[in-house]
């Protein structure tokens, strides 16, 4: 079973500034990532896939990078609306498709 | 529009079974796997299992093969995730998202069921 890590677990930033998340895979996992983010009460949506590709609708402002094991996500300006948890999830080849634990951005 | 909808909330009491739905709308049932994820109170995902609604082929996590089953009607565009024997530890929210057939991701989910198993 692949096991997905990211860090830190919680990040506490003021808006407008540059937020960096990160994700580790313990094997490789090629370009087979994605990120979700998820608000109080709702179910989660999809950011980023493909490990850099944006989902429809979503902002500029996220961005992501890597292959193989180490992962990125950046939101260059952090908005009030993307105080949530981020997701990082492998759909590599064979399952399980394991879900990293989250990193939750709040309010400093 | 692509929906996922998922079945209402639950109260049950340990060693009842129970079956949560969730229907798709708005594209081909059968083009796309529906995945099932758990998440506990305060905690986060965990992926549980996926079928394939055109041959009803699933895969299943080591952590919940056995204790859960996956199932599809396709007439109905409708997946199914059942319990013949729940648990406390079951308490969870469940949700169903669908993946296109192949390296893809989860770009659909449902709003979300919740489960509460108590005596």
């Amino acid at each position: 079973e692949i096991v997905m890590t990211q860090s830190p677990a919680t990040l506490s930033v003021s808006p407008g500034e540059r937020v960096t998340l990160s994700c580790r895979a313990s094997q490789s996992i090629s370009s087979n990532l994605a990120w979700y983010q998820q608000k109080p009460g709702q179910a989660p949506r999809l950011l980023i896939y493909g490990a850099s590709t944006r989902a429809t609708g979503i902002p500029a402002r996220f961005s992501g990078s890597g292959s193989g094991t180490e992962f990125t996500l950046t939101i260059s300006s952090l908005q009030s609306e993307d105080f949530a948890v981020y997701f990082c999830h492998h759909y590599n080849s064979w399952p399980p498709f394991t879900f990293g634990p989250g990193t939750k951005v709040d309010i400093k | 529009e692509v929906q996922l909808v998922q079945s209402g909330a639950g109260v049950k009491k340990p060693g009842e079974s129970l079956r949560i739905s969730c229907e798709g709308s708005g594209y081909s049932f059968t083009s796309y796997w529906i995945n099932w994820v758990r998440q506990m109170p305060g905690k986060g995902l965990e992926w549980m299992g996926r079928i394939d609604p055109g041959d009803s082929y699933t895969n299943y996590s080591p952590s919940f093969e056995g204790h859960v089953t996956i199932s599809t009607d396709k007439s109905i565009s409708t997946a199914y995730l059942q319990w013949s024997s729940l648990k406390a530890s079951d308490t969870a929210m469940y949700y169903c998202a669908r993946q296109r057939k192949g390296l893809f991701p989860y770009d659909s989910w449902g709003q979300g069921t919740l489960v509460t198993v108590s005596s």
